[in-house]
């Protein structure tokens, strides 16, 4: 079974400039999450997505963060305009979803450097 | 606020000693309770789970915690430390709705 896959790997852009990252959850997980961990710190929720409504987006910067989730299947994540703060590594998790809590699955995550 | 708190960013161990990683959690009902491992440049992966029943849960490569209701913890051990378990650890749990919050990590490094 493939696991989650995440694109690119890492980023290297200035601030200001804009980058967007793609995930494409497990086959048949109905929750996505994006998190930002940065350097030292543990896994913090930007974005949960149910199918493809948004469950919980309290944390997401939303005046330079945006996520969609087309169709309810794969995923974006975008930043514009960076800051330098925003260097850290988006990780995307799925998992099966609703009721008992389930196992999220990672992705190898995106390292996003601002420069 | 719920929240997870991991004392100790950083432990260090010999090879062959036990390793003790602490977690405590804020809640006011019955939690599920799960411990993540992360090597270097990958994703984290699920060590353990506690959802209901035993409160000792065996997890992959020798890990093991224990839920204490009491003491609102959920401590990973494991009892001979070996090279291959070098990386941070993170506790999580979820809170409504299966959002997950996790603790700020441990790294374990383990001497030869």
């Amino acid at each position: 079974e493939a696991g989650v896959a995440q694109s690119p790997r890492y980023k290297i852009i200035e601030k200001r400039q804009s980058v967007a990252f793609w995930c494409n959850p497990i086959s048949g997980h109905a929750t996505l999450y994006w998190y930002q961990q940065i350097l030292g710190q543990g896994p913090k929720l930007l974005i949960q997505f149910q199918n493809n409504g948004v469950v919980d987006d309290s944390q997401l910067p939303k005046d330079r963060f945006s996520a969609e989730r087309l169709k309810g299947v794969d995923s974006t994540l975008k930043i514009q305009p960076a800051k330098l703060e925003d260097s850290a590594v988006y990780l995307c998790a799925s998992s099966l979803g609703t009721g008992i809590p389930r196992e999220l699955f990672f992705g190898e995550g995106s390292r996003l450097t601002v420069l | 606020a719920q929240s997870v708190t991991q004392l100790g960013s950083h432990v260090s161990v010999s090879e062959g000693a036990l390793v003790l990683l602490r977690c405590n959690y804020s809640s006011s009902v019955p939690p599920y309770l799960f411990w993540y491992v992360q090597y270097p440049n990958q994703g984290l992966q699920l060590l353990l789970k506690y959802t209901t029943g035993a409160t000792l849960v065996k997890g992959i490569n020798g890990f093991e915690a224990e839920f204490k209701k009491s003491e609102t913890s959920f401590h990973l051990t494991k009892p001979s430390a070996h090279m291959s378990d070098a990386a941070e650890y993170f506790c999580a749990v979820p809170y409504n709705f299966n959002k997950f919050y996790f603790g700020s990590g441990t790294k374990l490094n383990v001497k030869p």
